[in-house]
């Protein structure tokens, strides 16, 4: 069974710029989350999807935002790209129910120049 | 606020040796526990998880994880580790809506 997959894988995008990552979460999962991981830290929570709706937001800037479609995949949008917004951008879906755990993707690598 | 501690930065181990990893969380409730593991240039996956009954929790790769409640502790441990043990293990809390807490990660080396 196909695990959870992210394009791009890397991306390198200069300081004001706009960017789109997908994510597919595992067939039956209705659930979707994004994370962000700066080099050498754990990963930080930036949304959670459930259903196409929005279920938690972490402590990032409006510039952050995010969809789920009806097929429950999902993009994460940054406007106005920063240098610190340099990070490994993970994705992890989960069935949405009680307890079942998340799965993740590989991530996409993301550089601002 | 909620938190998760690794207190261990690096730890190094030789191969067939025992190990174990340390996680704190401070939260008003018992949360869900989760590790996960990470290689290089690679994602997470998870090793194994906690939300009720019995405190000590099988997982894949031979690891295995004890909740302690008054602690706030939940350790992994590997009796014996192998050479491809060597990755980041990230130690997780969740609390029901599933929005995850980690901490900011072991670094595990394993020598010859």
């Amino acid at each position: 069974d196909a695990g959870v997959t992210q394009s791009p894988t890397h991306l390198i995008k200069t300081r004001g710029q706009h960017v789109t990552l997908r994510c597919s979460p595992i067939s039956g999962h209705k659930s979707v989350s994004w994370y962000q991981q700066v080099l050498g830290q754990g990963p930080q929570f930036i949304f959670q999807y459930y259903e196409k709706e929005e279920r938690g937001r972490g402590n990032f800037p409006d510039r952050f935002s995010a969809r789920q479609f009806p097929n429950y995949s999902s993009e994460l949008n940054v406007n106005a790209l920063l240098l610190g917004d340099s990070a490994l951008y993970l994705c992890a879906s989960s069935l949405g129910t009680d307890n079942q755990p998340q799965h993740f993707g590989d991530g996409t690598r993301l550089s601002i120049l | 606020a909620q938190s998760v501690t690794q207190p261990d930065i690096h730890i190094t181990v030789s191969e067939g040796a025992s190990l174990e990893l340390r996680c704190n969380y401070s939260y008003g409730a018992t949360p869900y526990l989760f590790w996960y593991v990470q290689s290089p240039g690679q994602g997470l996956q998870l090793l194994l998880k906690y939300f009720s009954g019995d405190t000590l929790v099988q997982g894949i790769k031979g690891f295995e994880a004890e909740f302690k409640r008054s602690q706030s502790s939940f350790n992994l441990r590997k009796p014996s580790v192998h050479w491809s043990d060597a990755a980041e293990y990230f130690c997780a809390v969740g609390f029901g809506d599933y929005k995850l807490s980690f901490g900011a990660g072991t670094t595990v080396t394993v020598r010859a």
